[in-house]
């Protein structure tokens, strides 16, 4: 099963409005996840690093003040997608790493599709 | 250079053939290596991890890295139509936690 869940799955939401999305790990503590964006054909794109307890890492290019995150405890982080315009519409999707036997995979969410009209 | 390339395809197999995947990538510290494959509109599965040079099976996948010619590659064996997907390579360096992904590569297995 899952062991990484992320809500809502689909959203559509007006220009201008804020939408948050949620991501969870299930059955671990996940002290960093990460936040991806996709478009259209193209491959994943780290936007930033969500650090339970301290501020997020954004990559270049990201508007920390447009893409706020939120990792208040060891399972959950959100992003919020502030004022949002037709250009943010993507897939947007979470991962957390959980460490195995001797090594750590990265676990992804299902992604939530994020229309903007 | 993009740090991890994959050939973005589309790559289309006959089915039951053997399909192959390859990835290169630029960092050499780079210690672990996966294959994710994503059906349109989903999130990626990790398929493959490998962390040390030659082959990994799994099934019908085999994962082969060599790190002195940086790149890794997947081969699906008896190609099934369920396979047809976009693969993604994923690469891990050093101490960091985050993966750098490849563009992805669409196969196509054709009944």
């Amino acid at each position: 099963g899952a062991v990484v869940s992320q809500h809502p799955s689909r959203v559509i939401c007006k220009s201008g409005t804020s939408v948050k999305i949620e991501c969870r790990s299930l059955d671990f503590q996940a002290t960093t996840m990460f936040w991806y964006r996709q478009f259209p054909k193209q491959s994943l794109m780290l936007m930033a690093t969500s650090n339970e307890g301290s501020k997020a890492t954004y990559e270049q290019g990201v508007e920390k003040d447009k893409f706020l995150i939120n990792h208040a405890s060891l399972t959950l982080s959100t992003l919020t997608v502030t004022s949002a315009h037709p250009e943010d519409s993507s897939f947007y999707i979470c991962s957390a790493p959980r460490r195995g036997t001797g090594n750590t995979e990265a676990f992804f969410g299902q992604g939530t599709r994020l229309t903007v009209v | 250079q993009k740090e991890v390339e994959q050939n973005s395809g589309p790559l289309s197999v006959p089915e039951g053939a053997i399909a192959s995947l390859n990835c290169t990538y630029s960092d050499r510290g780079s210690q672990s290596f996966f294959w994710y494959r994503q059906y349109s509109g989903k999130s990626p599965e990790l398929i493959m991890s490998i962390y040390s040079n030659g082959d990994k099976e799994d099934g019908r996948f085999t994962a082969q890295l060599n790190k002195a010619s940086q790149y890794v590659s997947l081969l699906i064996r008896d190609s099934q139509p369920s396979d047809s997907a976009t693969y993604l390579c994923a690469v891990r360096s050093g101490g960091a936690q985050k993966l750098v992904f490849g563009q992805g590569t669409r196969l196509t297995i054709n009944p």
